[in-house]
């Protein structure tokens, strides 16, 4: 069965180091998302991306987050500058078109460590 | 800002007995809802999900119930397995949950179905 990937499982950096958080969305799906679940807390919406642009994006996604897809697999999403509080889980998601295209399939998550 | 609640936390059945989980929403621009499934160091897994149009979903042994008057649903599980025993996040987006629409999640109810 397809899956979304992400990798890596667990990175643990110095505050104010930049991270990229990689995903492999499932290959013919064409709407792909970050969330975060900080411990302890729901699981919440970080960034759209379709076409490749940002559709939306929450409040939580300041300047210092990013999101490419450099080369028509990977999606990813950078950290410029970490900070404490940006420690919490990744998921990465994906949707097709259509009736299924609310239903996300979510990565295993990156769990980000910032020390 | 909680626009989905799952009141109980945590919730304990006995195996083949029936598992209700319930769901209150608070924005009715919201018209698509989905229950996701979670364990630990997973990514939230999609389960079930309803339009608004619809008062009532079944896929096996999950029905997904909405009461659009009072901004309600319920998810309930007949009968209950251990291997049910998960974090159930519910989860609702606004536009007919088309894709690019964000979900946003309920902060969970942890079930524990005791053998």
């Amino acid at each position: 069965e397809p899956e979304v990937t992400q990798t890596p499982s667990h990175q643990v950096t110095q505050m104010g180091q930049e991270v990229i958080l990689r995903c492999v969305p499932i290959s013919n799906h064409l709407y792909f998302y970050w969330y975060r679940q900080i411990l302890g807390q729901k699981v919440e919406f970080l960034v759209s991306f379709y076409n490749n642009e940002i559709s939306e994006k929450s409040e939580i996604f300041d300047d210092q987050f990013s999101v490419e897809r450099p080369d028509g697999s990977n999606f990813t999403l950078k950290i410029r500058s970490t900070k404490l509080e940006d420690s919490a889980m990744y998921f990465c998601a994906s949707s097709g078109s259509g009736s299924s295209a609310g239903e996300l399939f979510f990565g295993e998550g990156s769990r980000l460590t910032v020390l | 800002d909680q626009q989905v609640k799952q009141n109980s936390p945590s919730l304990s059945v006995q195996e083949g007995r029936i598992s209700i989980l319930n769901c209150d929403y608070t924005n009715s621009m919201f018209d698509y809802f989905l229950w996701y499934k979670k364990y630990p160091a997973e990514g939230p897994t999609f389960l079930i999900s309803i339009s608004s149009i619809k008062d009532k979903n079944e896929d096996g042994r999950f029905t997904v119930f909405l009461n659009k008057s009072a901004k309600h649903l319920s998810l309930h599980i007949v009968p209950s397995q251990p291997g049910d025993s998960a974090v159930y996040f519910c989860a609702a987006s606004g536009q007919g949950g088309g894709a690019t629409n964000k979900l946003i999640f309920g902060t969970g109810t942890l079930l524990a179905v005791q053998p």
